[in-house]
């Protein structure tokens, strides 16, 4: 079965400022999805970010940006320009090509401060 | 277009008593997913439902659990009995039967067993 690591429990950033969220993964498949997920407080898990292990090109939407590294079975999550509004648990995720379900870390908590 | 609608959004019950969960997934997506989020954890995939089918429940424990989903659209999650260790937020997701179908959330259930 595939692991999803989150090794940082809680962050903290400025406004404006940038944060870097890390995950790293295990799994012996070659091709698979890997996905950002935020949580509010409302608990709703909105896509934040998604990126395909066949493409080398990272994925970036908006302030957004992964820097997935393959070989290292990496994928980290970059925040600019940080607002209050991107307060809330971020969870990164695995999902294989072939199957549909999601397989979701623990989660790291983002504080932004004024 | 409206979202992934669940309900109750909160119930709080006694050990051993029974509870259901409802959930009304996006028009048109056949896919529809059950998680459990434990505290301070990231979602573990409880059942898959493709259409009316089960595709994966491998982690549902069915000595307590059950779920159904009738005439491809609705779904019901129920517990009996409850343990202590149930309590979570249910969260229900629904997608397109695509390769990348992007899994869109409902705001979840509370439960508190007591």
């Amino acid at each position: 079965a595939q692991t999803v690591t989150q090794s940082q429990p809680e962050m903290s950033v400025q406004e404006a400022e940038t944060v870097t969220l890390s995950c790293t993964y295990d799994t012996s498949e070659s091709d698979y999805y890997l996905f950002w997920y935020k949580q509010p407080p409302s608990r709703q898990m909105i896509l934040v970010i998604r990126q395909e292990a066949y493409k080398q090109q990272n994925a970036t939407e908006n302030r957004f940006s992964v820097n997935f590294q393959k070989a290292a079975k990496s994928f980290s999550l970059k925040i600019s320009d940080s607002q209050l509004g991107d307060a809330a648990m971020y969870f990164c995720a695995y999902r294989s090509r072939s199957g549909y379900a999601l397989n979701f870390g623990k989660g790291t908590s983002l504080l932004v401060t004024p | 277009e409206a979202g992934v609608a669940q309900s109750p959004r909160y119930k709080i019950i006694e050990k051993r008593q029974s509870v259901a969960f409802w959930c009304n997934p996006i028009s048109g997506h056949a896919t529809l997913y059950w998680y459990q989020q434990i505290l301070g954890q990231g979602p573990k995939l409880l059942i898959q439902f493709q259409n009316n089918g089960v595709v994966d429940d491998s982690q549902l424990p069915k000595d307590r659990f059950s779920a159904e989903r009738l005439k491809g659209v609705d779904s019901t999650l129920k517990i009996q009995p409850a343990k202590l260790e149930d309590s979570a937020v249910y969260l229900c997701a629904s997608s397109l039967e695509a390769p990348l179908g992007q899994q869109f959330f409902g705001p979840g259930t509370r439960l508190t067993v007591l």
